[in-house]
């Protein structure tokens, strides 16, 4: 069974620092999105990725992914606090996608 | 270009009752796929459709079911509800299933 794991599920930051999530999954699967979500709304698209070793950037958020490791890892740098949400990766096999639990973002001042 | 459209947006029903919630997909997206999300079981897969034919389904039990128009919209019918069905309930289209999933803004059914 397809199983997703992300580190940490709550994650408090000062304004300013560096962090990781990561998403570790149990599939073969070369597709891993990554997504937003605020408070009360839905999920908005940050990343896709569609192959061992893709990296994409936007902003202070970076995400890479790794086949082989069957991990991807969404960074930030220098965080603010408008990027306080719960982000989440999904793994998608055979059309059925999963997600992970979600990590709650806080950056504080 | 319109996003993916979800009504209602609130609903509230009682034990036993049957609902139906609709999901018009972004225009010309064929693919369209339904999740719940609990705080205690978080985003969890229904099922997908891709040109009116069910392609897969998520581990939920018979009474939840749904449907694919051949313009692309979809509804999902709950029946007989219970109260662990209270839940945001979200779709989310693409232009074919392996490609990036846009999600519309959920309905929050309550029921009671």
């Amino acid at each position: 069974e397809l199983k997703v794991e992300q580190n940490p599920l709550f994650l408090s930051m000062q304004e300013g620092k560096n962090y990781t999530i990561y998403c570790n999954y149990s599939t073969t699967s070369d597709r891993l999105y990554w997504y937003r979500q605020d408070p009360g709304k839905s999920l908005e698209s940050l990343f896709v990725l569609l192959s061992n070793g893709a990296v994409k950037q936007e902003g202070r958020l970076m995400a890479s992914l790794d086949t082989k490791a069957r991990l991807s890892t969404l960074h930030i740098t220098a965080a603010v606090h408008d990027l306080s949400a719960t982000y989440f990766c999904a793994v998608d096999e055979d059309n059925d996608m999963r997600f992970g639990a979600g990590t709650r973002l806080t950056v504080k001042p | 270009k319109a996003g993916v459209t979800q009504t209602p947006r609130y609903l509230i029903k009682t034990r036993g009752q049957q609902v139906t919630l609709s999901c018009s997909p972004i225009s010309g997206h064929r693919s369209v796929s339904w999740y719940q999300q609990t705080p205690g079981q978080g985003l969890q897969f229904l099922f997908e459709y891709f040109s009116e034919t069910q392609r897969n389904k998520g581990n939920f039990p018979g009474r939840f079911s749904g449907r694919q128009f051949s313009n692309s919209r979809s509804e999902m019918n709950v029946s007989t509800l219970e109260l662990g069905d209270s839940a945001l309930y979200l779709c989310a289209s693409s232009s074919d299933p392996n490609t990036e999933a846009f999600f519309g803004q959920g309905t929050r059914l309550t029921v009671v």
